[in-house]
């Protein structure tokens, strides 16, 4: 699988929108950008992934870039319950094992 | 999203002794059931990947005869380590796929702390 590349660490005031970058430059056709967070002492919670689209949920957007080598993460209204470590995955998906490898991540601290 | 239970939340035990660790999908069946290891201000570690009904695959530098995998039904899957010791003492986590080609999303427990004394 692709490594990934983020930031160590972010700031975001309350009420803003969180736009989190994260460079894949060796990323491979088939495979899928993931993003997750962990909040302290918890497990991972899935938030989104996508392939080459844009994708938005319920809980944020993911925009691809066009060669697919980066993505960024946006939580449009920050509050502070996301303040967690934010992980960009990429991985194959279609048949193969489906394990997901962790980088360091993105601690983003939403600031009041 | 489905839900992935992980008992007990937190376990303390001496030196030497056994401790396991359960993983459950609540309301899907999950073909597929990750282990993962976290050190304090460490990223996540996968540390095996779990068949229903067959023997788990162990990452490199993970020893199999410490930490016991077990996998029986679809929605259950054990950890057991072993002979604990001290350094062992770390957040363990488990995760679910219920999508037999992993093409989406994995679901993760709340994680088990386990101290060892």
């Amino acid at each position: 699988d692709a490594k990934t590349t983020q930031p160590t660490s972010m700031d975001c005031a309350e009420g803003r929108a969180a736009n989190l970058p994260c460079n894949h430059s060796t990323i491979s056709g088939n495979e899928y950008v993931y993003w997750y967070r962990q909040i302290h002492s918890q497990g991972p919670q899935y938030i989104i992934h996508g392939l080459k689209n844009n994708e938005t949920n319920e809980m944020a957007s993911l925009i691809i870039t066009e060669d697919r080598k980066s993505s960024t993460l946006i939580l449009p209204h920050a509050t502070l319950r996301d303040t967690a470590v934010y992980y960009c995955i990429v991985r194959v998906g279609g048949g193969s094992q489906g394990n997901l490898i962790f980088g360091k991540g993105t601690k983003l601290s939403v600031k009041p | 999203g489905a839900v992935v239970s992980q008992h007990p939340s937190r376990v303390i035990c001496k030196s030497g002794t056994s401790v396991k660790i359960e993983c459950r999908s609540l309301d899907f069946q999950a073909t597929t059931m990750f282990w993962y290891r976290q050190f304090p201000k460490q990223s996540l570690m996968l540390m095996a990947t779990s068949n229903e009904g067959s023997k788990a695959t162990y990452e490199q530098g993970v020893e199999k005869d410490k930490f016991l995998i077990n996998h029986a039904s679809l929605t259950l899957s054990t950890l057991t380590v072993t002979s604990a010791h001290p350094e062992d003492s770390s957040f363990y986590i488990c995760s679910a796929s219920d999508n037999p080609y992993n093409t989406g999303e994995l679901f993760f427990g709340e994680g088990s702390r386990l101290t060892v004394l």
